[in-house]
């Protein structure tokens, strides 16, 4: 069965200070690995797509990264306007069903 | 350019009422898609239409769900008598094409059973 498992759950950081993101999947056939961003009460929003591993993504302080079995989303030098629940999901060949894991809440302190 | 428009935002059933959730793609867009987002949970995948077809409907419980896209008007989604576990925020997203990952989300439709 195809499972995305993201770490940690909610993460707490100080304005300025860098860290990681993980999603950690297990897909027969992967398509794309995508991240998106969730802010209280709305839908997500895309941010990147990754296709194979060693494929790296950037925009703005933000940088998806892709391995045969894990993403991360690094977080350099982070603002309060960060502060979101991030979401990773996997499609496969053959399928526009997206597999979402629980998302990493993120909170940036001022 | 108008974003992906859900309504109603809130909707509040008594338990065996039906439930119908609306969704305006963007301009543009032929690929419709259903989330459901349970408390403390994921984003699970519903069904996929097209115009007028249901191309993937396997994440949609066998009973009492259904859902459409006609040639004109928005794409509903329909829950007969609710019970207090369909009680979840549905998310409607839409694309230009299919197999790109990159969705455009409404802001959800959030149902409460009673």
């Amino acid at each position: 069965e195809d499972q995305v498992t993201q770490s940690p759950e909610a993460l707490r950081l100080q304005e300025g200070e860098s860290s990681s993101l993980n999603c950690s999947y297990t897909v027969s056939g992967l398509r794309g690995l995508f991240w998106y961003r969730q802010d209280p009460g709305k839908g997500p929003e895309f941010l990147f797509t990754l296709y194979s591993a060693g494929e790296e993504k950037e925009k703005e302080r933000l940088k998806a990264t892709l391995t045969k079995k894990e993403s991360f989303l690094h977080i350099t030098a982070p603002k309060p306007e960060d502060s979101a629940t991030y979401l990773c999901a996997v499609g496969k060949g053959g399928s526009e069903k997206l597999v979402f894991g629980k998302g990493t809440k993120l909170t940036v302190n001022p | 350019n108008a974003g992906v428009m859900q309504n109603p935002r809130h909707l509040v059933r008594r338990r065996g009422q039906e439930a119908r959730l609306r969704c305006s793609p963007m301009k543009g867009h032929s690929h419709v898609y259903w989330y459901r987002q349970l408390p403390e949970e994921g984003l699970k995948f519903m069904v996929y239409l097209q115009k007028e077809n249901i191309i993937d409907e396997s994440g949609m419980p066998k009973e009492r769900f259904s859902a459409e896209f006609p040639k004109e008007g928005p794409s509903i989604l329909r829950i007969q008598q609710v019970v207090r576990g369909d009680s979840a925020a549905y998310f409607c997203a839409s694309s230009p094409r299919g197999r790109d990952g990159e969705l455009f989300f409404g802001e959800g439709s959030r149902l409460t059973v009673l």
